[in-house]
């Protein structure tokens, strides 16, 4: 079983839906978790980070925590086709130390 | 406020050269990661340095190094380079010693290695 898991899509919506990504953890203790979205050629650019369980919204990105579950999911709302890229879920560990374990990413497709 | 700023962007060398990679966080973090990022393998962690000292390493060969210095600067260093080195490598800063909530991680821009 891999430590982080995305589904690799690709996830295809239309302009203005809603998409939905999901990332499972294995490590029970992780402590912080991200969501990065990284364009073809391009580095990961930081989009969301959570800490704690619930909901954290920010502009058109909603992430969801839920500890007990192990899993983390990223919400976009009115995706624009600019939002076309693969979304990356991190999660570092409950040690110290900034070590990000990473999934596989999910490519999403916004179609206009 | 500058961002994470990597050099070379980008370069060519041969099989069996080595190559030194160059990281300047932003200012103020003092934690400065490594990651290879491949097709085939996704973005794997190579090694953290914290105020000078490595504190955790990936499962890369000891051909793998890095470095970081007073000034919080880092430099990953690559000897005897196999094709498969071919990759982006990416740096990444953080304010804070992690093990906790509310650190953030930035990304700078890569350098991407070609192996020839």
């Amino acid at each position: 079983q891999k430590e982080v898991e995305q589904n690799s899509g690709p996830l295809s919506v239309p302009e203005g839906a809603i998409a939905s990504l999901n990332c499972t953890y294995s490590d029970r203790v992780s402590q912080s978790f991200f969501w990065y979205r990284q364009y073809s050629g391009k580095s990961p650019e930081l989009i969301m980070s959570i800490y704690s369980n619930g909901d954290k919204e920010d502009g058109r990105f909603t992430a969801q925590l839920n500890k007990a579950s192990q899993y983390v999911s990223l919400l976009i709302r009115d995706s624009q086709p600019s939002d076309s890229a693969t979304y990356l879920c991190a999660v570092t560990p409950g040690a110290a130390g900034n070590k990000l374990t990473f999934g596989g990413g999910t490519r999403v497709l916004v179609k206009p | 406020k500058a961002g994470v700023t990597q050099t070379p962007r980008y370069l060519i060398k041969t099989r069996g050269q080595q190559v030194t990679l160059s990281c300047s966080p932003i200012s103020g973090h003092r934690s400065v990661s490594w990651y290879q990022q491949t097709p085939g393998q996704g973005l794997q962690f190579l090694f953290e340095y914290f105020s000078e000292t490595q504190r955790n390493k990936g499962n890369f060969p000891g051909r793998f190094s890095g470095r970081q210095f007073s000034n919080s600067r880092s430099e990953m260093n690559v000897s005897t380079l196999e094709l498969g080195d071919s990759a982006l490598y990416l740096c990444a800063s953080s304010l804070g010693a992690g093990g906790n909530s509310g650190n953030t991680i930035y990304f700078g821009e890569g350098s991407w290695l070609t192996v020839v």
